[in-house]
């Protein structure tokens, strides 16, 4: 089945820095990528998704990137505030009749 | 966006007793729901999918018949952790993917349950 291995598992940044979180997929056949954020004690958010048709995508402050080639896509978070201190998720998908397979998770805390 | 509920949110039993948790996806129709667990500071690990009328598909490692899935309607799931012990304290988080929706391929999860067996 399908693994998705991510990095690192926590990122520490200062006010205003960029935080890049990495993540690898082992099944080529994978063609969905959301990303989620959690808070403590919470649900995960869907912030991001990206489409195995798609290389980039950006919203706002954050953005996207799939190289299927390698098999990994990354989360961009530029300009961060200490409101985007959570525990960010990413996952990876077969098709749309399969489960999400997580990533063990990032820890970002951003320091005032 | 599509909604998510999950009652109860916290629970405390004692162990030997059996707790049921619901799920409802409340403004759409919910064909799939799957149920995760968390442990403390790490990811969400899979415990089983449901389809609608269907019996849930159980992942690997996990015993259906200590936590039994029902997913009777389009908007309501069940996990019962029966004879619960203190290991089976967790998390519990649903979510669900449906049709009617504009992104389909997204699951709406919904708030989780704490579950403390004493």
């Amino acid at each position: 089945g399908e693994n998705v291995e991510q990095h690192p598992s926590t990122l520490s940044v200062q006010e205003g820095d960029s935080a890049v979180i990495k993540c690898t997929y082992s099944d080529s056949a994978s063609n969905y990528f959301p990303w989620y954020k959690q808070e403590l004690g919470k649900r995960p958010q869907l912030i991001i998704d990206i489409r195995s048709n798609v290389g980039e995508k950006k919203d706002q402050r954050i953005a996207v990137t799939l190289n299927k080639t390698a098999k990994h896509f990354s989360l961009h978070i530029t300009e961060t505030q200490p409101e985007d201190s959570a525990v960010y998720f990413c996952a990876a998908r077969v098709n749309a009749g399969n489960m999400l397979t997580f990533g063990g998770g990032t820890r970002l805390m951003v320091k005032p | 966006g599509a909604v998510v509920s999950q009652h109860p949110s916290r629970v405390i039993c004692k162990s030997g007793t059996s707790v049921k948790i619901e799920c409802r996806s409340l403004d759409f129709q919910a064909t799939t729901m799957f149920w995760y667990r968390q442990f403390p500071k790490q990811s969400l690990m899979l415990m089983a999918t449901s389809n609608e009328g269907s019996k849930a598909t159980y992942e690997q490692g996990v015993e259906k018949d200590k936590f039994l899935i029902n997913h009777a309607s389009l908007t309501l799931s069940t996990l019962t952790v029966t004879s619960a012990h203190p290991e089976d304290s967790s998390f519990y988080i649903c979510s669900a993917r449906g049709t009617g929706l504009a992104g389909y391929n997204e699951q709406f999860f919904g708030p989780g349950t704490r579950l403390t067996v004493l």
